[in-house]
């Protein structure tokens, strides 16, 4: 496993629930990212968290909504979701500078 | 503006044989060029990266690829497949900005099965 964890691995819920994601990455880094994997599509980026502060939105709709308190720990609240929404999301992290990104082990949504 | 693609979807090997799973990218930077791999219900691990240094790059479990700048590709390839290999494999570019961090462009996946 990576310094990057994810909870819960797996998450079914109803099209009116509320819940959250979180991802916490023990590596240091500074830099955060919110990705989509759906069967058959490449990795979609969601967000991009740079020191706390939101830097990019990837037009993803308002039933999505990141936190990120601080460089180590990034929230997605969910709500009002779809069922075309359930996807694998996975969290990843970077140190600014550097290219590679280290991902989480992903929480698989399913929206009933 | 980058992209990357990957020419197969499933490719299959038997044990022991080589492994070749292919990737070509097109980038309007110098581009990093990086292999990640993905075990069922688990993350993606980094493999291997590319960065403008050696063309030839090692990475885990034997695998290696080559950065050929004049085919646009980066072409990922082992002598002897594993069981344990099997998994689907990512090829991404980075190169732009996305806040502090580099933007990362992945491929669609080529899902790889090993047989006896």
């Amino acid at each position: 496993e990576t310094g990057v964890t994810q909870t819960p691995r797996h998450l079914v819920m109803g099209m009116t629930n509320k819940k959250s994601l979180k991802c916490e990455q023990h590596l240091g880094h500074n830099a955060m990212y919110w990705y989509k994997q759906s069967a058959k599509k490449p990795l979609e980026l969601m967000f991009v968290y740079n020191f706390k502060e939101q830097t990019e939105n990837n037009s993803v709709p308002s039933r999505f909504s990141p936190e990120c308190p601080n460089s180590s720990h990034l929230f997605l609240h969910l709500h009002t979701l779809q069922p075309e929404d359930s996807a694998l999301y996975l969290c990843a992290s970077t140190r600014i500078g550097y290219n590679e990104q280290f991902f989480g082990p992903g929480t698989r949504l399913t929206v009933l | 503006a980058q992209s990357v693609t990957q020419l197969d979807s499933h490719v299959s090997v038997s044990e022991g044989t080589p492994v070749l799973l292919r990737c070509n990218y097109s980038s309007s930077y110098s581009p990093s060029l990086f292999w990640y791999v993905q075990h069922p219900n688990k993350g993606l691990q980094l493999l291997l990266k590319y960065t403008s240094a050696a063309t030839l790059v090692k990475g885990i479990n034997g695998f290696e690829a080559e950065f050929k700048k004049s085919e646009t590709s980066f072409h990922l390839t082992k002598p002897s497949a594993h069981m344990s290999d099997a998994a689907e494999y990512f090829c991404v570019v980075s190169g732009g900005v996305t806040g502090g961090g580099n933007k990362l462009t992945f491929g669609t996946g080529t899902q790889l099965k090993v047989e006896l």
